[in-house]
């Protein structure tokens, strides 16, 4: 059974940059076809994309998010990360990763989500 | 690019039917059908109950439906249960590499 699990700080401070991992188990990050992705939820409200990267490396962000975003992926470590730079207290959300079958088809499994608090 | 439209509440009672709406544009919903359906539980990751606009992943209820008219799709829930309460996000390809999602529906069993 495939599993994902964020992991990262859960407190940041404003204009610093937040940063967080998930790991893949149960299967590999390097199947084709599979994408892996990063979603967040801020206390309340709904969901938003933030990006998804290929194995390959190949990275696809939010417009509104891209000047301060990266995603990375490490094949050998089965894990793929999320970089937000200068971070304000409009990024404090739940940040969630998941795998999306098909980009845009359907994230069918996501982690369990972790909450990053953006305060001094 | 802005969220796609849900509508914030819906409900229902116990065995009634109820539809979610979802409404883009032509640049997403309606140029596409790569429309997914999540169910979210309060405090729990959300979890995929249609793609494809209309296909359900093994495991769901089949009690779970999706279609889509023009740049409109819906979810309709049919003989309600308590166990669906929950918020419900639709979720889009946009193109150019981008997906967009709806900004929830919670629905309320009565």
């Amino acid at each position: 059974q495939l599993q994902l699990q964020e992991s990262g700080p859960g407190l940041v401070k404003p204009s610093e940059t937040l940063s967080l991992t998930c790991t893949v188990s149960g299967g590999s990050i390097s199947s084709s076809n599979y994408y892996w992705g990063w979603i967040r939820q801020p206390p309340g409200k709904g969901l938003e994309w933030i990006g998804s990267i290929y194995y390959s490396g190949s990275t696809y962000l939010n417009s509104s998010l891209k000047s301060r975003v990266t995603i990375s992926v490490d094949t050998s470590k089965n894990q793929f990360s999320l970089r937000l730079s200068s971070v304000t207290a409009a990024d404090t959300a739940m940040y969630y990763c998941a795998r999306d079958h098909g980009f845009g088809e359907q994230f069918d499994y996501w982690g369990q989500g972790t909450l990053v608090t953006v305060s001094s | 690019q802005s969220a796609l439209t849900q509508p914030a509440s819906v409900s229902g009672s116990p065995g009634q039917s109820i539809t979610i709406s979802c409404t883009g544009t032509t640049s997403d919903v309606g140029g596409y059908n790569y429309v997914s359906w999540y169910q979210q539980h309060p405090g729990k990751a959300p979890k995929l109950i249609i793609y494809d606009v209309s296909k359900r992943p093994s495991g769901v209820s089949d009690r779970f439906s999706g279609s889509k008219s023009d740049n409109t799709a819906s979810l309709t829930i049919s003989g309600l249960q308590a166990a669906d309460e929950a918020d419900y996000y639709c979720c889009s390809y946009a193109g150019s590499s981008t997906l967009l999602f709806g900004g929830g529906t919670e629905l309320t069993v009565l």
